[in-house]
């Protein structure tokens, strides 16, 4: 079964809007961790935000927060007023049962 | 800053070539790993490796080795390249904490053509 689901294969946004990039996830570990990486079209992934199953606040950093819903296995990236430099994969990863899943991406495009 | 330096940014090689991928990082940290790229399927964890001299499988392991005589450089190869290894190949390294708040520092990619 997929540890991390992306069901947005790719998003327009109109710059300076919010968007939302959904992300689902499947474990039984009580613990474990959330993370969103950016790719922008150079390939180097960027850390952008971490979510601790335990943490009972949504993770924000800056523009980016994490909109987590621990019933219902979900740990959606808000982007709030949407730059042109946000083009680009967004990943959502997991860390559980001692290893990363991540999940198949997606990709945003910021329109002027 | 993290840095994670992958050796070559393209690389074009022969079927049934060696291929080395050479990654270094300058953190000090304990965990390395090795993903492959392909659209669609995200990242797939080939190899990691938690020390010196250790290393660990991971889901495709199927093909390739790894080295690590040094904490800073993990080392991915491909034996014998076969064209179904032509991918993105990203290295990244994680300091070795409670793993799930681990976050995970990328190079900037490797991306292999097997002709």
């Amino acid at each position: 079964a997929q540890k991390i689901t992306q069901t947005q294969p790719g998003m327009f946004v109109q710059e300076k809007e919010a968007v939302t990039l959904d992300c689902t996830y499947d474990t039984s570990d009580p613990s474990y961790g959330l993370f969103w990486y950016k790719q922008p079209s150079s390939g180097e992934m960027i850390f952008l935000i971490y979510q601790g199953s335990y943490d009972q606040q949504n993770a924000t950093e800056g523009r980016y927060s994490l909109n987590f819903q621990k019933a219902r296995k979900s740990a959606n990236l808000v982007i709030s007023a949407s730059q042109l430099g946000d083009s680009a994969m967004y990943f959502c990863a997991i860390y559980t049962g001692n290893q990363f899943y991540f999940g198949t991406g997606t990709s945003l495009t910021v329109i002027p | 800053d993290v840095k994670v330096t992958q050796s070559s940014r393209y690389l074009v090689k022969r079927t049934g070539e060696k291929v080395f991928l050479e990654c270094v990082q300058d953190m000090d940290h304990e965990n390395m790993f090795w993903y492959r790229q392909d659209p669609g399927l995200g990242l797939r964890l080939i190899y990691f490796s938690y020390d010196v001299k250790m290393k660990e499988k991971g889901d495709i392991p199927e093909g390739y080795s790894v080295s690590r005589e040094k904490k800073e450089r993990f080392s991915l190869i491909l034996e014998s390249a076969s064209t179904n290894q032509t991918s993105m190949y990203l290295c990244a390294s994680e300091k070795h904490l409670d793993r799930a708040e681990g976050i995970q520092y990328f190079g900037a990619g490797t991306r292999l053509s097997v002709l």
